[in-house]
């Protein structure tokens, strides 16, 4: 089955601690994304890249770093300098750099500062 | 001025009805224009896209772009409980993909 496959699905972090969430797709997209979502509020873009071994900030990249080392594979760590990092994190894909093309989400991760 | 701005709701339609959901962008350079449904707790998902001024009909959806207006809408026809969930509207912003505060829909039996 093709897809975009983030792992994991729930993840708690403590106060003060790296944590890194997966996203896999093997849909042989070109781009990726990197949101977050809190609740009641629509999508904030963290990170995206359209191509392997580049990447570019989003709006809201403070506190984020993201790697691109294979195609398949957009990986984003959560670090201890972002203040507020408990919210629901979502992964998409899309074709290429068509202004047209179409994101795909995979199922997200649920992030809690405990 | 946000990008991508909706009414966030939540927006109430018997059943049966036209649900009306609407969206408005700032830059006018946009090409690209998006609605993903989404339902508590998951992801969102595509279920149209516009590129071009006028309708696209697709099923019991119909999306409509006015690119003078700067002002794209989702029409979600004979609307059925099912329907009820939170619709964000997309934007490409050259790269990007911004996306809109989301419309929470009730669809009342």
């Amino acid at each position: 089955d093709g897809g975009i496959t983030q792992s994991p699905k729930y993840l708690f972090r403590k106060e003060g601690q790296n944590v890194t969430l997966s996203c896999e797709q093997n849909l042989n997209h070109d781009a990726m994304y990197w949101y977050r979502q809190d609740p009641g509020q629509g999508l904030r873009l963290i990170y995206y890249s359209q191509i392997v071994n580049d990447f570019q900030k989003g709006d809201i990249a403070e506190g984020y770093s993201v790697s691109r080392e294979k195609k398949e594979s957009f990986p984003l760590t959560v670090t201890s300098a972002q203040k507020n990092p408990t919210a629901f994190y979502l992964c998409a894909s899309s074709p290429g750099r068509d202004r047209g093309s179409k994101a795909f989400f995979g199922q997200g991760t649920r992030l809690t500062v405990v | 001025q946000k990008e991508v701005e909706q009414n966030s709701g939540p927006l109430s339609v018997p059943e049966g009805a036209i649900a009306s959901l609407n969206c408005t962008y700032s830059d006018r350079g946009s090409q690209s224009f998006f609605w993903y449904r989404q339902y508590s707790g998951k992801s969102p998902e595509l279920i149209m896209f516009i590129y071009s001024n006028g309708d696209k009909e697709d099923g019991r959806f119909t999306a409509q772009l006015n690119k003078a207006s700067q002002y794209v809408s989702l029409l979600i026809r004979d609307s059925q409980p099912s329907d009820s969930a939170t619709y964000l509207c997309a934007v490409n912003r050259g790269q990007k993909l911004v996306f809109g505060q989301g419309t929470r829909l009730t669809i009342n039996p």
